[in-house]
């Protein structure tokens, strides 16, 4: 059963425009999500995270929308530049369970020229 | 900076072989994980540890045990490696202070298993 979802395997966007990368969980539990970035042949990268007591966190050019009725949770990347090429994971954690983080499976984005 | 290294990035083993793969992390966090990561099934939990000489198994911890014997280093261990475990494992660590589950991950070992 999986908690996290990542229906998007892989999202092609053009050099400068947005990048909107989605992720749906089931467990209303989960009060604390983050997207890591991973590029090939390296480890996941933390990137942001948000807490279930907002519904946005921004970060440069990376800001995290959380709607909890919905139990959706995005990441856009504006502009988005050619080194955020990578695989995405968003992630949930229920803090008052445990430390652990279920993961969803992962979009590539590709960002064309 | 956080830092966590693993002891190889690649390995070659052969079927039956016994494996051990190193994490070591320098900021003295409780709690280390193993993940492998597969194409298409994302990050998959092996085994947490939440202190010395503690471990709690994940989702998938069938043909792995794990050995933690000092706060810095977490050890997985494949007692006979099989083909369906060649993978991309991964180690991660993470603190307890704050209660914030943010974890940093190492480099990840690619291991095969012939």
């Amino acid at each position: 059963d999986q908690q996290v979802k990542q229906n998007s395997p892989s999202l092609s966007v053009q050099e400068g425009r947005i990048s909107i990368l989605n992720c749906d969980y089931t467990n209303s539990m989960f009060d604390y999500f983050l997207w890591y970035k991973k590029y090939p042949a390296e480890g996941p990268t933390f990137l942001i995270s948000i807490s279930s007591i907002k519904d946005k966190n921004e970060d440069g050019r990376f800001t995290v929308f959380l709607n909890k009725s919905a139990k959706h949770l995005s990441l856009h990347i504006v502009p988005s530049q050619p080194g955020d090429s990578a695989v995405y994971f968003c992630a949930a954690s229920d803090r008052n369970r445990d430390d652990k983080i279920i993961f969803g499976k992962g979009t590539r984005l590709h960002i064309l020229p | 900076d956080v830092k966590v290294t693993q002891s190889s990035r690649y390995l070659v083993k052969r079927t039956g072989e016994k494996v051990f793969l190193e994490c070591v992390q320098d900021m003295d966090h409780e709690n280390m994980f193993w993940y492998r990561q597969d194409p298409g099934l994302g990050l998959r939990l092996i085994y947490f540890s939440y202190d010395v000489k503690m471990k709690e198994k994940g989702d998938i911890p069938e043909g792995y045990s794990v050995s933690r014997e000092k706060k810095e280093r977490f050890s997985l261990i494949l007692e006979s490696a099989s083909t369906n475990q060649t993978s991309m494992y991964l180690c991660a660590s993470s603190s307890l202070a704050g209660g914030a589950d943010t974890q940093y991950f190492g480099p990840g070992t690619r291991l095969t298993v012939l």
